[in-house]
């Protein structure tokens, strides 16, 4: 079935670039996103990009899609203490159908 | 601002009882979700609905029920809660076919005792 992989954990210093990746097995997913969910909160969508594009930049954040490796990545530039969360990668693969990695842990060092 | 709001962050009941989970949402989306949060294991869709007095099932909806009377609520019902149903539960909703994302409430942490 559909799977979307994400490292557990990453560990950066303050003012340093943070890049969250994950892997997803469905090469007919439409659209791809980033959650954050902050301790004791629930999911908050960052970003998506659509399936046919290759990147896509909002402030600090970039997503990188690599369509024929099914790789996505999210670079946060000069990352802040307010950046420690859990990043969730997911993927939508048909009518309301979306999976979701199991996230991953950003710590950030001041 | 746009929100989805769930009626308790904190609960705890005990084996055996009846649990209502509840979901509103002030967006006039169509569609809602619920999810289970488990550490290690990620978010698992338990139902969603598309419209007013519909429902799907989703990966793991054993041991829950849902209810959808009004386009701005969802209802997780847990019917007889057991301890392996203590998990933070999600409730999200969309427009459209959710592809701009989905709207997520602040969450419930149920403890079965």
């Amino acid at each position: 079935g559909e799977d979307v992989e994400q490292s557990l954990f990453l560990s950066v210093r303050e003012g340093d670039s943070s890049v969250i990746n994950c892997t997803y097995t469905d090469s007919s997913s439409t659209y791809l996103y980033w959650y954050k969910q902050e301790p004791g909160a629930g999911l908050q969508l960052l970003t998506y990009i659509f399936s046919n594009m290759d990147m896509k930049q909002d402030q600090r954040l970039t997503v990188l899609l690599n369509k024929k490796d099914k790789h996505l990545s999210l670079r946060i530039a000069d990352t802040q203490t307010g950046d420690s969360a859990i990043y969730f990668c997911a993927e939508s693969w048909g009518y309301q159908k979306v999976t979701f990695g199991i996230g991953t842990k950003l710590q950030v060092i001041p | 601002d746009v929100k989805v709001t769930q009626s308790s962050r904190y609960l705890v009941k005990r084996t055996g009882e009846k649990v209502f989970l509840e979901c509103v949402q002030d967006m006039d989306h169509e569609n809602m979700f619920w999810y289970r949060q488990d550490p290690g294991l990620g978010l698992r869709l338990i139902y969603f609905s598309y419209d007013v007095k519909m429902k799907e099932k989703g990966d793991i909806p054993e041991g829950y029920s849902v209810s959808r009377e009004k386009k701005e609520r969802f209802s997780l019902i847990l019917e007889s809660a057991s301890t392996n149903q203590t998990s933070m539960y999600l409730c999200a909703s969309s427009l459209d076919q959710g592809a701009r994302g989905y709207t997520f409430g602040s969450g419930t942490r149920l403890t079965v005792v």
